[in-house]
């Protein structure tokens, strides 16, 4: 099936930093949503972003909807240890409790003291 | 809010049995359910959408008579995992959505394992 594509795939930081990734895709998506997954457990929602260009904040996570529909970024603050883990992206194309979501390839995130 | 409960988290089967996987919707009811299969340090891949009280979809490649989908309620969906083979071991994940407008919840997953 259709993958996004992330970038990075893995990001190694030091506590304190600024982290930023995206996702892009060939397609148009009428949602953008960002997850955070750890290690045996399913994926947390983190940001949904529902309006193109649209900025979107959750304590020191911000994500934007790309004008063009087609990307989005996820942009975290102040890295602290608890934030390591992989971060998918997933778009939906329409807004039904049955749409379906394509998911990113994910960001390795690892942060050092 | 939502919460998605899947059971068991873990389950090691031997080779040719068949294993049942549960996913509830504990506190809203849920029309439609989706199955994800991972594999290790690989994204989500959906495998099939449950829809209650019908036949589920499955998304193409994904064999329908091996992997058995039943929802029966607006709160429960099985994914049955037949004639097992290691090939089959992965980590299976169900999610559904609260109403329209609304983020997927995703249950926490069930490591197979099978030997």
């Amino acid at each position: 099936g259709q993958q996004l594509n992330q970038s990075p795939q893995s990001m190694f930081i030091q506590e304190g930093e600024d982290v930023s990734m995206n996702c892009t895709s060939s397609s148009i998506f009428n949602t953008w949503l960002w997850y955070k997954q750890e290690p045996g457990e399913g994926p947390v929602l983190l940001i949904a972003l529902y309006k193109a260009g649209g900025l979107t904040s959750n304590g020191r996570l911000t994500a934007q909807f790309g004008i063009t529909r087609k990307d989005s970024f996820l942009n975290i603050s102040a890295s602290i240890p608890s934030d390591v883990g992989i971060y998918f992206c997933a778009g939906q194309q329409d807004t039904g409790t049955a749409s379906k979501l394509t998911f990113g390839t994910g960001t390795r995130l690892q942060v050092t003291l | 809010g939502a919460v998605v409960s899947q059971h068991p988290s873990r389950v090691i089967c031997k080779s040719g049995t068949s294993v049942k996987i549960e996913c509830r919707s504990l506190d809203f009811q849920a029309t439609t359910m989706f199955w994800y299969r991972q594999f290790p340090k690989q994204s989500l891949m959906l495998m099939a959408t449950s829809n209650e009280g019908s036949k589920a979809t499955y998304e193409q490649g994904v064999e329908k008579d091996k992997f058995l989908i039943n929802h029966a309620s607006l709160t429960l969906s099985t994914l049955t995992v037949t004639s097992a083979h290691p090939e089959d071991s992965s980590f299976y994940i169900c999610s559904a959505r609260v109403r329209a407008w609304y983020g997927y919840t995703f249950g926490s997953g069930t490591r197979l394992t099978v030997v």
